[in-house]
């Protein structure tokens, strides 16, 4: 199975840039995914990255580094609403499940 | 709103009983996955079904069970109910079978939060 490691925890202020990382085993990989995750809610979907390299959405980017088992979600302009839990998950080779990390929560202070 | 719909949204139940929660996939996705998530715990995951058929196994416990009827909804059955069992558990799906191809990926529904006491 996959391992997927992140923070638990990260503070930021309104305006600014938080970068959250995520290491994952590198065996049997078939794509990275970020989820945001208000308290009692539903994950909605926010990126997906298979190649090396950086995906941009808007305020929202996400970049992957296959050989290094590596990822980060760049949240920019920080808003109050981006206060929630931010989830890395894998896929794995045969694709039949996403593992989930155990999130980080952000905190944006005014 | 993902389209994935899961009833019920809430449960309180005595430990020892069984429950039965339900879920419907987006339109047109044929696979369908079971997570749980306890306070403070990540998404744990149970159990896939693509088009009727299981496909992958998690950590799905023994009293636990699933299945995927050909209209392609979904029910998981919790029996002997444990206090340990409250969670949040979440219903996702997506369009093929294989996650992370062409991007495809697993979009989740609302949840069932059940209370067992």
């Amino acid at each position: 199975g996959q391992n997927i490691d992140q923070p638990t925890e990260m503070t930021a202020t309104e305006g600014a840039i938080v970068q959250i990382n995520c290491t994952y085993q590198t065996s049997g990989f078939n794509g990275l995914f970020w989820y945001q995750q208000h308290a009692g809610e539903a994950p909605t979907f926010l990126s997906y990255n298979v190649l090396d390299g950086l995906e941009e959405k808007g305020r929202f980017s996400s970049f992957l580094s296959r050989s290094k088992g590596y990822s980060y979600l760049l949240l920019k302009e920080l808003q109050m609403k981006d206060s929630a839990s931010y989830l890395c998950a894998g896929a794995g080779a045969a694709g039949n499940k996403l593992t989930f990390g155990g999130g980080t929560r952000v905190l944006v202070k005014p | 709103d993902s389209g994935v719909t899961q009833t019920p949204k809430h449960l309180i139940t005595a430990t020892g009983q069984r429950v039965t929660l339900r879920c419907s996939p987006r339109s047109g996705d044929l696979s369908v996955y079971w997570y749980q998530q306890s306070l403070d715990q990540g998404l744990q995951f149970l159990i896939q079904y693509y088009n009727g058929e299981e496909r992958a196994k998690g950590n799905i416990l023994e009293r636990f069970s699933a299945q995927q009827f050909p209209d392609l909804h979904s029910e998981l059955n919790l029996s002997s109910l444990e206090l340990g069992d409250s969670a949040l558990y979440f219903c996702a799906s997506s369009v093929a079978a294989r996650l992370g191809d062409s991007g495809n990926t697993i979009y989740f529904g609302e949840g069932s939060w059940l209370t067992v006491v």
